[in-house]
């Protein structure tokens, strides 16, 4: 079946430090990748998305590239804020089985420090 | 404008009782889902309902009944609560299931978190 697996928080950083949170996936066939935020007391948001290989998903200086070689998703940030601080959650959805649900990562929280 | 919203944002109750969680999305989507985060923040899909009709449900107890009155509406019904019921609950919808679509972004609730005592 699909599974995601992602890097165990939390993540510690300073401010403006460079931050990855690693993600690799387990799926049949070529499913679309995601990464959602949640700041505390807030539901899921999506940060962004990557439908095929090589494609690079970026917003709000997060990236990340589908890396179909490793079956990897990284999110990276060159440098990161206190507002960042959140957990951070990858998934993926995959296509082929007519099953339209996300299966998600166990999120990874990020605490920025001043 | 609130694309998905959920009701109530809180929930404490007894075990035993019976409870109602309501969403709603006013994006216009075919389908709408419920997830379960766990105290640990792990989600998992539990329902999944395309134009009224129920296209996923997992392995979860026959007490959580999901109704889809409509297919702006996805409404998750509770009875008999126990104290492993406690969670919060995340409602979801997205444009369609439609096989040809290359992926179908999922707009999520703000959540209801559920406290069983």
């Amino acid at each position: 079946g699909n599974s995601v697996t992602q890097m165990e928080g939390p993540v510690t950083l300073s401010e403006e430090a460079f931050l990855t949170i690693n993600c690799t996936y387990t799926a049949t066939g070529y499913p679309s990748l995601f990464w959602y935020v949640q700041y505390p007391g807030e539901g899921l948001q999506l940060l962004l998305k990557a439908t095929k290989a090589d494609d690079k998903g970026s917003n709000k200086g997060f990236e990340a590239t589908y890396r179909k070689e490793t079956t990897s998703f990284h999110l990276e940030k060159g440098s990161v804020q206190v507002s960042d601080s959140a957990v951070y959650f990858c998934a993926l959805l995959h296509m082929d089985t007519g099953r339209r649900a996300l299966t998600f990562g166990s999120g990874t929280r990020l605490q920025v420090q001043p | 404008d609130t694309a998905v919203s959920q009701t109530p944002k809180y929930l404490v109750t007894q075990m035993g009782n019976d409870k109602s969680i309501k969403c709603e999305q006013n994006l216009g989507h075919d389908t709408m889902y419920w997830y379960k985060q766990d105290s640990k923040k792990f989600l998992k899909i539990m329902f999944s309902y395309n134009n009224k009709e129920l296209i996923i449900n997992e392995t979860v107890p026959n007490r959580f009944s999901p109704k889809s009155p409509d297919k702006a509406h996805l409404n998750l019904h509770i009875n008999s609560l126990e104290l492993g019921d406690s969670a919060v609950y995340f409602c979801a919808s997205s444009p369609t299931t439609d096989y040809e679509a290359p992926y179908n972004e999922q707009f999520f609730g703000p959540g209801t978190r559920l406290t069983v005592l």
